[in-house]
């Protein structure tokens, strides 16, 4: 089956810097990749997601890429806020139905 | 539409106790999913529906676990009986099966304590 691996586990941001969070996948037949946001006690929700026939979407200060040839794909926040303190899963389905999760990185922006 | 609900939020139970879980996807969705997470293993799938039927179970972990979907707009996760180590939150999601975009909509999910 697929396997996701996501890092950094932890990551740590000055207000206004730029977070990367990066993902790999192993299975070539993925073709559809989500990014969900999980805030403490609460449930994740998806934020952006991607194709595998593009390879690069923005959402305002969100952006994904996508390298189908390495197999890795990466999720950029830009102008950080504290409120975009959370824990960000990315994910990767060959179905757009069962979805491979990444362990999580947990964002921490200090105002 | 209220989106996936889920009951109860929380539940504290004795170890050998049966535990049922429940979910309502959101109306007009045809897949379903079970998810646990734990902060060791992340988010793990259970099982997931289409149109009601089972399509995979593989990411359950033992007999104890059974989950039903007697309609589309039903669906129950039971734990019997069960263990300190099944403790963790368990989330219901649901989708349009095979749409190109949107992925699952979680609910607020299941904090379940066995003790």
């Amino acid at each position: 089956g697929e396997n996701v691996e996501q890092h950094p586990s932890t990551l740590s941001v000055q207000e206004g810097d730029s977070a990367v969070i990066k993902c790999t996948y192993s299975d070539s037949a993925s073709n559809y990749f989500p990014w969900y946001k999980q805030e403490l006690g609460k449930r994740p929700q998806l934020i952006i997601d991607i194709r595998s026939n593009v390879g690069e979407k923005k959402d305002q200060r969100i952006a994904v890429t996508l390298n189908k040839t390495a197999k890795h794909f990466s999720l950029h926040i830009t102008e950080t806020q504290p409120e975009d303190s959370a824990v960000y899963f990315c994910a990767a389905s060959s179905n757009f139905n069962k979805f491979y999760f990444g362990s999580g990185t947990k964002l921490n922006v200090k105002p | 539409d209220a989106g996936v609900i889920q009951s109860p939020r929380h539940e504290v139970t004795e170890m050998g106790q049966e535990v049922t879980l429940r979910c309502k996807p959101i109306s007009g969705h045809n897949s379903l999913f079970w998810y646990r997470q734990t902060m060791m293993r992340g988010l793990e799938l259970l099982i997931y529906f289409n149109n009601n039927v089972p399509i995979d179970d593989s990411g359950m972990p033992e007999d104890r676990f059974s989950a039903k979907m007697p309609n589309a707009s039903f669906s129950t996760l039971k734990i019997q009986p069960s263990e300190p180590r099944d403790s963790a939150v368990y989330f219901c999601a649901s989708s349009l099966a095979l749409q190109a975009t949107g992925g699952y909509t979680f609910g607020s999910g299941t904090r379940l304590t066995v003790v």
